[in-house]
């Protein structure tokens, strides 16, 4: 079965510090997204790209926050200089719109000290 | 604002019973919604509802969309121990944009 991975597994990281999460989306989707989950609430959208670009984004993803899509298969998301609030589960997933299928990755818990 | 709105917040069954979890939404240019299940990690895809009325079945789970009373329900029948999950709710929008729910706490006891 296709699956989104995503590296590392844990990050631990001292505040104002840049971080790079990365994820393989499946090959053959072309809808992807960031969400993170603070421990203990609920899952929160961050962005989607579609077609290398930003298709939509929340108010979390300030301007410390950026994504790319560098070669085609990789999804990265880059905070900046982390601040402490920003310790939580990243989940990157990606869609299939034909199939009506989404596919979350394992996630990253980003620990910011 | 948009939002989705799940109840109860926590059920706690036993093996064998049907619980029906809810979701309600307040979304602007709703396109479709979609239900996970979310156990120690990261959550699982169950379904997505795009059409009023349709039901979508996957073994002892199914769940169908009510676009005129702006909600959805998933159904577990014959529930087993390892249905204990939280089950999410979200709605993704035209704009491809996502609200998630609180999500149901489901506690399966033998």
């Amino acid at each position: 079965e296709p699956e989104v991975t995503q590296t590392p597994s844990h990050q631990v990281t001292q505040m104002g510090q840049e971080v790079i999460l990365r994820c393989v989306p499946i090959s053959n989707h072309l809808y992807f997204y960031w969400y993170r989950q603070i421990l203990g609430q609920k899952v929160e959208f961050l962005v989607s790209f579609y077609n290398n670009e930003i298709s939509e984004k929340s108010e979390i993803f300030d301007d410390q926050f950026s994504v790319e899509r560098p070669d085609g298969s990789n999804f990265t998301l880059k905070i900046r200089s982390t601040k402490l609030e920003d310790s939580a589960m990243y989940f990157c997933a990606s869609l299939d719109p034909p199939a009506e299928t989404q596919y979350f990755g394992p996630g990253t818990r980003l620990l910011v000290l | 604002e948009d939002k989705v709105v799940q109840s109860p917040l926590s059920l706690v069954v036993h093996e064998g019973d049907t619980v029906t979890l809810n979701c309600s939404y307040e979304v602007t240019n709703f396109r479709s919604l979609l239900w996970y299940k979310q156990e120690k990690k990261a959550p699982t895809f169950l379904f997505m509802l795009t059409s009023s009325g349709i039901e979508k079945k996957s073994g002892r789970l199914s769940s169908i969309l009510d676009k005129k009373e702006l909600s959805s329900i998933l159904n577990i029948t014959a529930t087993q121990t390892g249905d204990s999950a939280i089950y999410l709710c979200a709605v993704l929008d035209t704009g491809n944009q996502f609200y998630f729910g609180t999500g149901t706490s489901l506690t399966v006891i033998p």
